[in-house]
């Protein structure tokens, strides 16, 4: 089975400096994707980041980073300069082609960014 | 120009009804998924459709059928609704790995 982990239930920062989510996975398949979502009060469910988990080099969006160890089997998020739109709930999620691609994720991590 | 709607956001009825949540994609995109969101913010799948054929059933009770009459749209209808069905319903539709979610529908069963 696969399955998502994440550690933290609640974390919060201050503006303008930088926090790491922790995610770890575990699946047996050597060929798979892993995501960070980010849903805000509105509920919507944005992409952050993605990382294949073929590639050795880290993702990278902007102010988002991951730090991806496949050995490991760990995926974690990094914000740097936080900024307060970045309240919200964050899901590392995974997906594999030999499970119909679903998306399988962690129970989520509320990052509150305070002023 | 939505890429992924879902309607409608809320809906409220009573135990016992039945019900439709309708989804519709225009990314072209040939596989959709139904995910449902509890009160405890965990979300997981429930169905997903390659070009209207039903790929993934998630042991979900058969009082939920999604139905598919093109790739573009995913509707999930649910018949005699219980209290446990209250949640978030999330569409979703995906190419190459990466899944577009709509912004859900809160079913609030009374």
């Amino acid at each position: 089975a696969q399955t998502v982990t994440q550690s933290q239930p609640e974390m919060s920062v201050q503006e303008a400096e930088t926090v790491t989510l922790s995610c770890t996975y575990d699946t047996s398949e050597s060929n798979y994707y892993l995501f960070w979502y980010k849903q805000p009060p509105s509920r919507q469910m944005i992409l952050v980041i993605r990382q294949e988990a073929y590639k050795q080099q880290n993702a990278t969006e902007n102010r988002f980073s991951v730090n991806f160890q496949k050995a490991a089997k760990s995926f974690s998020l990094k914000i740097s300069d936080s900024q307060l739109g970045d309240t919200a709930m964050y899901f590392c999620a995974f997906v594999a082609r030999e499970y119909g691609n679903k998306l399988v994720f962690g129970a989520g991590t509320i990052l509150r960014v305070k002023s | 120009d939505t890429a992924v709607s879902q309607t409608p956001k809320y809906l409220v009825t009573q135990m016992g009804n039945d019900k439709s949540i309708k989804c519709e994609q225009n990314l072209g995109h040939d596989t959709m998924y139904w995910y449902k969101q509890d009160s405890k913010k965990f979300l997981k799948i429930m169905f997903s459709y390659n070009n209207k054929e039903l790929i993934i059933n998630e042991t979900v009770p058969n009082r939920f059928s999604p139905k598919s009459p093109d790739k573009a749209h995913l509707n999930l209808h649910i018949n005699s609704l219980e209290l446990g069905d209250s949640a978030v319903y999330f569409c979703a539709s995906s190419l190459k790995n990466i899944q577009y979610f709509g912004a859900g529908t809160r079913l609030s069963v009374l």
